[in-house]
């Protein structure tokens, strides 16, 4: 199976609702979990991370949490807003078919906030 | 600090020609990795450096990719002969000094083979 899975790969919210992205991990020893967005046209930028530390973190209207016994990690977007629709990406930590260990993305959930 | 860099942003050309794309990435980063971006199959890891060292080229897809980093603060991803379905968004991404943490994106080169 995939070392880092994401659902849904695409999610329809009204503007002011919220909305939510899951992923899933498959090693217990992954500790740090980024959120990217990609814009049309755009590169993937960060826009909130998360350390195994932790089970909660905010910034303004975006969230993270974690859950590592269940190992699943999900975005909370808060009041969403029509700039909010874009393609976002979560990944961890997990070994290639090669054996190194590096950043591993999902396959992205197009998020579209209809006005 | 500039970010990440890549060039050309744009490449046309034909099918059987040779394509270089080139990228610099953020100074002191020791990881730079490249990216293959597709509606089919999204983010796709082709190879990444670790003090201009490859060390996994797993993603690589045959023999028609190949990569380097001469030093630094210079990488190249050169297609030969290049093919259609080579047509892509590519990416270059560097971080500080572990390739699980954060990775820091250019603008990207979106390549079209005719």
């Amino acid at each position: 199976g995939e070392n880092v899975e994401q659902h849904p790969s695409t999610l329809s919210v009204q503007e002011g609702d919220s909305a939510v992205i899951k992923c899933t991990y498959s090693d217990s020893a992954s500790n740090y979990f980024p959120w990217y967005k990609q814009e049309l046209g755009k590169r993937p930028q960060l826009i909130i991370d998360i350390r195994s530390n932790v089970g909660e973190k905010k910034d303004q209207r975006i969230a993270v949490t974690l859950n590592k016994t269940a190992k699943h990690f999900s975005l909370h977007i808060t009041e969403t807003q029509p700039e909010d629709s874009a393609v976002y990406f979560c990944a961890g930590p997990a070994y290639s078919g090669a054996g190194s260990y590096q950043l591993t993305f999902g396959k992205g959930t197009k998020l579209s906030v209809i006005p | 600090d500039a970010g990440v860099i890549q060039s050309p942003r744009h490449e046309v050309t034909e099918m059987g020609q040779e394509v270089t794309l080139r990228c610099k990435p953020i100074s002191g980063h020791d990881y730079l990795f490249w990216y293959r971006q597709t509606m089919m199959r999204g983010l796709e890891l082709l190879i990444y450096f670790n003090n201009n060292v490859p060390i996994d080229d797993s993603g690589m897809p045959e023999d028609r990719f190949s990569a380097k980093m001469p030093n630094a603060s210079f990488s190249t991803l050169k297609i030969q002969p290049s093919e259609p379905r080579d047509s892509a968004v590519y990416f270059c991404a560097s971080s500080l000094v572990d390739p699980t943490e954060t990775q820091y994106f250019g603008p990207g080169t979106r390549l079209l083979v005719l």
